[in-house]
């Protein structure tokens, strides 16, 4: 597609209920992130992708975080148990990789996520 | 660690004012800083990209300067008009590849341009 693609845009989660945050990036780049962005605040860095490598998990809050690329294109944000202070927007980032030239990181619309 | 930080935090200015955004960063190894929009409810919309090697960028109305020395970047926008009213983000990304290659942000600058 024309540009990075998120989906579900809004998800209401009851509190202990698992969700799958869905990221298509811009087709061709190789890099991938996921950030975390709580209301009135700048994005928070979650993971980083290279491929289908997960190359930096540090920014994931807990263990009930899981991300995957499998084919290092569409990748998977979860959360299981979800808890009240998961309520955030979800974004997801890619970038084109040339050697070491990182080029401008292009984000999708985010997801809503809103644990009742 | 790096910390970004924008001042002010919220701004109001009058349609046809030229105005100023700042951004100031504490580890001046960076490899490039990028200014953002972003309207409410929406994702992030990529406005300016200045590689540590420039010293600005220019887009329109929009001119960023960046003085990786003092850690400082600045947007500049010229005759704010409404549909300028969002909040702008600055987020700087470190030299290497791979994991350092994660974008920093600051808090943003909340801008409203009145009628």
């Amino acid at each position: 597609g024309a540009g990075v693609s998120q989906s579900p845009r809004y998800k209401v989660a009851k509190r202990g209920q698992d969700v799958a945050l869905r990221c298509d990036p811009i087709s061709g780049h190789v890099s991938l992130f996921w950030y975390q962005q709580a209301l009135g605040q700048g994005p928070e860095f979650l993971t980083y992708f290279q491929n289908e490598a997960q190359l930096d998990k540090s920014g994931l809050p807990s263990d009930r975080f899981f991300a995957e690329r499998p084919e290092g294109s569409v990748s998977t944000l979860k959360i299981q148990r979800t808890q009240q202070e998961d309520s955030a927007v979800y974004l997801c980032a890619s970038s084109l990789v040339l050697g070491t030239d990182y080029t401008e990181a292009f984000f999708g619309q985010g997801t809503r996520l809103t644990v009742v | 660690k790096q910390e970004v930080t924008q001042i002010p935090a919220a701004l109001s200015v009058p349609e046809g004012e030229n105005l100023v955004l700042n951004c100031s960063f504490t580890d001046s190894a960076i490899y490039n800083l990028q200014w953002f929009r972003q309207d409410p409810g929406k994702g992030l919309t990529s406005l300016l990209l200045i590689q540590s090697s420039q010293r600005e960028q220019t887009s329109g109305r929009l001119n960023a300067s960046l003085d990786k020395s003092s850690g400082r970047s600045t947007l500049y926008i010229a005759a704010s008009q409404p549909g300028d009213s969002a909040t702008y983000l600055c987020a700087v990304r470190r030299f290497g590849a791979g994991t350092a290659s994660k974008l920093t942000f600051g808090t943003g600058t909340r801008l409203q341009v009145t009628l």
